[in-house]
């Protein structure tokens, strides 16, 4: 089982501030198939990015993934109020899906 | 409008079974993987497993194989979870999630909260 390890745990910025989320995998993968999700608190999780950089339907343009290999990357590039939410990462590149433990986003 | 509506919270004995349901809507349910992710009390997401509704060809979690069961009905547009005998390591928040092919999981249920507990 492919393991994701997300970090930092908690990310302290401050509306503006650019954000950058790491996920790493302990192996590669097929494809790229890294998505990130936002959950926000008693809400389901939202898509966010698929195939590592694709950003889903309705995305804003601030939302961006990058990388390849076992190094994944979400940057937001000028926080906005409602992004201050918890993020992951999810491979499913394998034929066993798993998820990071996620990256919790708050405001400074 | 495209959807999954999950069937109502939970409240269950430690030995009990359940099953719990998913809905598709405005889509060709036969075309995407239906997904379940719990989610514990204050923990993070976990893939469960999922299946395809066109042959109900499943893939499950080392972590639930044999834990649950995930199954599906094509002609009523369902997908459900079901357990044997519950414990009340299940509680939790279960989410079902369509997927197709390279694409994420878009859309998600409104989840289902299953309390186990004597």
């Amino acid at each position: 089982e492919i393991v994701l390890t997300q970090s930092p745990g908690t990310l302290s910025l401050s509306p503006g501030e650019r954000a950058t989320l790491s996920c790493r995998a302990s192996q590669s993968f097929s494809s790229n198939y890294l998505a990130w999700y936002q959950q926000k608190p008693g809400q389901a999780p939202r898509l966010l990015i698929y195939g590592a950089f694709t950003r889903a339907t309705g995305v804003p343009d601030r939302f961006s993934g990058s990388g390849s290999g076992t190094d994944f990357t979400l940057t937001i590039s000028r926080l906005e109020p409602e992004d201050f939410a918890v993020y992951y990462c999810q491979q499913y590149g394998s034929s066993q899906w798993t998820f990071g433990q996620g990256t919790k986003v708050e405001i400074k | 409008e495209v959807q999954l509506v999950q069937s109502g919270a939970e409240v269950k004995k430690p030995g009990e079974s359940l099953r719990i349901s998913c809905q598709g809507s405005g889509y060709g349910f036969t075309y995407y993987w239906i997904n379940w992710v719990r989610q514990m009390p204050g923990k993070g997401l976990e893939w469960m497993g999922r299946i395809d509704p066109r042959d109900s060809y499943t893939n499950y979690s080392p972590s639930f194989q044999g834990h649950v069961t995930i199954s599906a009905d094509k002609s009523i547009t369902t997908a459900y979870l079901q357990w044997s005998s519950l414990k009340a390591s299940d509680s939790a928040m279960y989410f079902c999630a369509r997927q197709v092919g390279g694409h994420g999981m878009d859309v998600w249920g409104q989840g289902t909260t299953v309390t186990v507990s004597s």
